[in-house]
């Protein structure tokens, strides 16, 4: 079975650029997140679909951060501009079930650098 | 809301001794606490959970118990191997979803 999926998995840019991220869950995964991962620190949660609805984005700057999931499947977390500090790693999960009473698998991350 | 704190920050340990890491949490209404692993350059990966309703749980090597009075929940990882290496993050959650983590532990295993 394939794992959650994300790319760029690197990405640098220059501050006020804009920047997109792509997550693909797991197969038949309704739950998606999005978490921030500062170095040395623990992820943080930014967003949370259950299918194509964003129940939680109460973490999520929205004066610059933007992300949608259509067709509930792949997702797109979008930074516009970028400031120096977003530079992190942004970590996309999956869980099977609604609620999120489930096990959350985590992708690979995209480490983004803002110079 | 949750604050989860994590200790020690950095763990280094013999191969075949065993490693401890402890965590407290804040919010009593915490029901869910799952550990994961993180290698570089990876994302986290569970590695074992516990629910409120449970005081311990083993898988292999790895042991977790949970003290809900006090507040409080470990790993406990036995016979390690250079394998074992690793980030070591515990979270808390109540409901399920909504992880708090802590601040990781650097674990590094000595052959």
């Amino acid at each position: 079975e394939a794992g959650v999926v994300q790319s760029p998995r690197y990405k640098i840019i220059e501050k006020k650029q804009p920047v997109a991220f792509w997550c693909n869950p797991i197969s038949g995964h309704n739950t998606l997140y999005w978490y921030l991962q500062n170095l040395g620190q623990g992820p943080e949660l930014l967003i949370r679909y259950e299918n194509e609805e964003a129940v939680d984005d109460s973490q999520l700057p929205k004066d610059r951060f933007s992300a949608e999931r259509l067709k509930g499947v792949d997702s797109t977390l979008k930074i516009q501009p970028a400031e120096l500090g977003d530079s992190a790693v942004y970590l996309c999960a999956s869980s099977l079930l609604a609620g999120g009473r489930d096990t959350q698998y985590f992708g690979p991350g995209t480490r983004l650098t803002v110079l | 809301g949750e604050n989860v704190e994590q200790h020690p920050s950095t763990l280094s340990v013999q191969e075949g001794d065993s490693a401890v890491i402890k965590c407290t949490y804040s919010d009593s209404a915490s029901n869910y606490f799952p550990w994961y692993k993180q290698e570089l350059g990876k994302g986290p990966q569970l590695i074992i959970d516990i629910r409120s309703n449970v005081g311990e749980k083993k898988d292999q090597r790895i042991a977790v118990t949970l003290n809900k009075t006090a507040k409080h929940f470990s790993l406990h990882i036995t016979e390690t191997q250079p394998e074992d290496s690793a980030v070591y993050f515990c979270a808390a959650a109540v409901g399920g979803y909504k992880l708090s983590f802590g601040a990781g532990t650097t674990v590094t295993v000595r052959a």
